[in-house]
């Protein structure tokens, strides 16, 4: 089992539509967990980070179900803007740890 | 800030030359990272530094790769020879690392340009 995994889409949505990533992740020990986005030909840009608790960012929401090592990212009203590829991170270990990159699922915002 | 800086930012080459990728992390940052993604297996970890120490070189594909990181500003990741397989785009990557006292600190990697390499 691949130690993070995510659907790789492509999600093809129109403007204005909400759509959801999930995310799945193999290690319980995982300490903590980020979205990250990359726009096409660039580098990975940290979108944000994920709390247990759940946490909003303008548009966008993330979730984390320790229980069930599922993350996921909501988008509402999705512009043109936020056409790239969404990558499900994991640290497992700590402050000093790594992160495990998910290859990431792939979104296409249509006017 | 800059920002990470990788150079070059595209390199085509000959399958069995020599290829140096070059990387400066932030400033204060203390740990680097080197990564490689291709289509098929998405981003890789290749190595990472702490203070200058290879930590964790597990991801290194081959003895044909190599890293060092002389000092706390610039890090090489060397092919030799290079294979058409190797061809990817490489990216460095820095965070500040607290020490073992603690410290806050989010684990946020910042990533550079990434470098283009095409082993022909």
């Amino acid at each position: 089992r691949k130690e993070v995994e995510q659907d790789p889409g492509p999600f093809n949505v129109p403007e204005g539509a909400t759509v959801a990533f999930n995310c799945t992740y193999s290690n319980s020990a995982s300490q903590s967990f980020f979205w990250y986005r990359q726009d096409c030909r660039k580098e990975p840009k940290l979108l944000m980070s994920v709390y247990s608790s759940g946490n909003e960012d303008g548009r966008f929401t993330a979730q984390l179900n320790r229980a069930s090592q599922y993350i996921s990212l909501l988008i509402r009203d999705s512009k043109l803007s936020d056409s790239a590829t969404y990558l499900c991170v994991v640290n497992q270990g700590g402050s000093q740890g790594n992160l495990i990159f998910g290859k990431g699922t792939k979104l296409s915002v249509k006017p | 800030d800059a920002g990470v800086i990788q150079s070059p930012r595209h390199e085509v080459t000959e399958m069995g030359q020599e290829v140096t990728l070059r990387c400066k992390p932030i400033s204060g940052h203390n740990s680097l990272f080197w990564y490689r993604q291709t289509m098929m297996r998405g981003l890789e970890l290749l190595i990472y530094f702490n203070n200058n120490v290879p930590i964790d070189d597990s991801g290194m594909p081959e003895d044909r790769f190599s890293a060092k990181m002389p000092n706390a500003s610039f890090s090489t990741l060397k092919i030799q020879p290079s294979e058409p397989r190797d061809s990817a785009v490489y990216f460095c990557a820095s965070r500040h690392t607290p020490g073992l006292a603690g410290g806050p600190t989010k684990n946020i990697q910042y990533f550079g340009a990434g470098t283009r390499l095409s082993v022909l």
